[in-house]
């Protein structure tokens, strides 16, 4: 099992649409989780950090389930500008600071 | 403020060609990292730094080598390039341990290519 596994997408969404992503993860000892943003072409930057009780930032809200070691991401009102690939990043042991996901596509239609 | 700065952008080598990126950044972090990312890859880490003088091997670091001898820049090198190492290369820095903050701050990316 992949340390950290996203579905790659692409999900394609209408303008308005609510979209949730998910993001499993295999070290059950993880302890820190984002994610990021990256623009086609572009370098990733961090959107937001997930944390245990959940947290929000706009449209944007983030959740942790330790119990099945997944993170979500739920992007309310999608704009034309939330189109990217979105990162979900775990800490990891051993010689990897941060283990980054493969990415999950989104575009959204106007 | 220019944060993290990677040159060359844009690099095309021929198999067996020798070769240094370079990676400057004016925050003042400790930590810096090597990425590469290849398509159905996502990024994977080669090398990092967590201070002056230091350097530890990542996931994928066969094929280069890395130095830190002054804090604000970190050299990715290719001894013998190829085609393999096709990617684009990020590099990236952190002020504290980035397990605790998440907040690693990229530059743009340099595209390499070997012929």
């Amino acid at each position: 099992r992949k340390e950290v596994e996203q579905d790659p997408g692409p999900f394609n969404v209408p303008e308005g649409a609510t979209v949730a992503f998910n993001c499993t993860y295999s070290n059950s000892a993880s302890q820190s989780f984002f994610w990021y943003r990256q623009d086609c072409r572009k370098e990733p930057k961090l959107l937001m950090s997930v944390y245990s009780s959940g947290n929000e930032d706009g449209r944007f809200t983030a959740q942790l389930n330790r119990a099945s070691q997944y993170i979500s991401l739920l992007i309310r009102d999608s704009k034309l500008s939330d189109s990217a690939t979105y990162l979900c990043v775990v800490d990891a042991s051993g010689n990897t600071p941060l283990v980054f996901g493969k990415g999950t596509r989104l575009s959204v239609i106007a | 403020n220019a944060g993290v700065t990677q040159t060359p952008k844009f690099r095309v080598l021929k198999t067996g060609q020798s070769m240094t990126l370079l990676c400057a950044q004016d925050m003042n972090h400790e930590y810096m990292y090597w990425y590469r990312q290849d398509p159905g890859m996502g990024l994977r880490l080669i090398h990092y730094s967590v201070g002056e003088g230091t350097t530890a091997k990542g996931e994928v670091p066969d094929g280069y080598n890395v130095s830190r001898l002054k804090k604000q820049n970190f050299l990715l090198g290719l001894e013998s390039a190829a085609p393999s190492q096709t990617s684009v290369y990020f590099c990236a820095s952190s002020y504290l341990e980035v397990a605790h903050t998440g907040e690693l701050f990229f530059g743009e990316g340099s595209r390499l290519t070997v012929l």
